[in-house]
C-alpha cells in the first residue's frame, strides 16, 4: 500500500536554486520522515518529523508538516549538484513500520 | 561506522531456483525490513522482524520467507525464483524506539533469468 505521493516526481534546477518536494499521505501517522538515494544505492535517512511538530530544520534541509492536510514539504536551500538524486518522504503509522512514497528525482546542474 | 551490509550487490538466478538473500547489521537493532524497489512503484514492504526468531508480513510477501536465527542476521529467501521477482531488494534496521530512522543497506540488484 502506498501512502506517501510526492510531488513533482521530477525536478531539475541550477546550483543555487531552491529545490521544494511535497509530500500527500492518507492516514493518520506518528511521524514523517524523508530519505535521499543516490542512483543504485541505498537510502539514507534525512530527517524526521513528529506528528506534533510543525517544521524542522537540519542544516539546509526543512521539513513542514501539515497534519491537517496531510502533506509535508522538504525544502532544500542553495542547492548542490551533490544533492542530486532521489528522495521519498516516508510515514510511520505505528509500529515502526515505514510506508514509502514513489519518489522525486531531483537533477541540479552547474 | 554502523552499518546495514548486503551480501551481495548483483545477482543473477534462473527461474525456478531457490534464492537467498542476506543482510547483517551491527548496530543491536531490534527491527529490520525487507523492501524491494521497482521503478514507478516506489519501496514496497516485503517482510519485517521486530525480533530473533519473530517475522511478520509485509504489503507483498508472496514468493518470499524469512529467517532471523540471530539478532544482527536477516535473510530473505526467494523459495522458487521467478522472472517477476527481478528487482533492486534493499535491507533496513531500525532501534525498537519509533524516533529514529532506519539504516540501509546498499542493496541487492537481483535478476531472474
Amino acid at each position: 500500500s502506498q501512502q506517501g505521493e510526492e510531488d513533482p516526481q521530477a525536478l531539475s534546477i541550477q546550483e543555487g536554486e531552491n529545490a521544494t518536494m511535497n509530500c500527500s499521505y492518507k492516514t493518520s501517522i506518528n511521524n514523517l520522515q524523508w530519505y535521499r538515494q543516490n542512483s543504485g544505492r541505498g537510502l539514507v535517512h534525512l530527517i524526521l518529523i513528529r506528528s506534533n511538530e510543525r517544521e524542522k530544520h537540519s542544516g539546509r534541509l526543512r521539513v513542514t508538516l501539515d497534519t491537517s492536510k496531510k502533506s509535508s514539504s522538504l525544502l532544500i536551500t542553495a542547492s548542490r549538484a551533490a544533492d542530486t538524486a532521489s528522495y521519498f518522504c516516508a510515514t510511520d503509522a505505528g509500529f515502526q513500520k515505514l510506508v514509502f512514497g514513489t519518489g522525486t528525482r531531483l537533477l541540479v546542474s552547474p | 561506522d554502523v552499518k546495514v551490509t548486503q551480501s551481495s550487490r548483483y545477482l543473477v538466478k534462473r527461474t525456478g531456483e531457490k534464492v537467498f538473500l542476506e543482510c547483517v547489521q551491527d548496530m543491536d537493532h531490534e527491527n529490520m525490513f525487507w523492501y524491494r524497489q521497482d521503478p514507478g512503484l516506489g519501496l514496497r514492504l516485503i517482510y519485517f522482524s521486530y525480533d530473533v526468531k519473530m517475522k511478520e508480513k509485509g504489503d507483498i510477501p508472496e514468493g518470499y520467507s524469512v529467517s532471523r536465527e540471530k539478532k544482527e542476521r536477516f535473510s530473505l529467501i526467494l523459495e522458487s525464483a521467478s522472472t517477476n521477482q527481478t528487482s533492486m531488494y534493499l535491507c533496513a534496521s531500525s532501534p525498537s524506539r519509533s524516533l529514529y530512522g532506519y539504516t540501509f543497506g546498499s542493496g541487492t540488484r537481483l535478476t531472474v533469468v
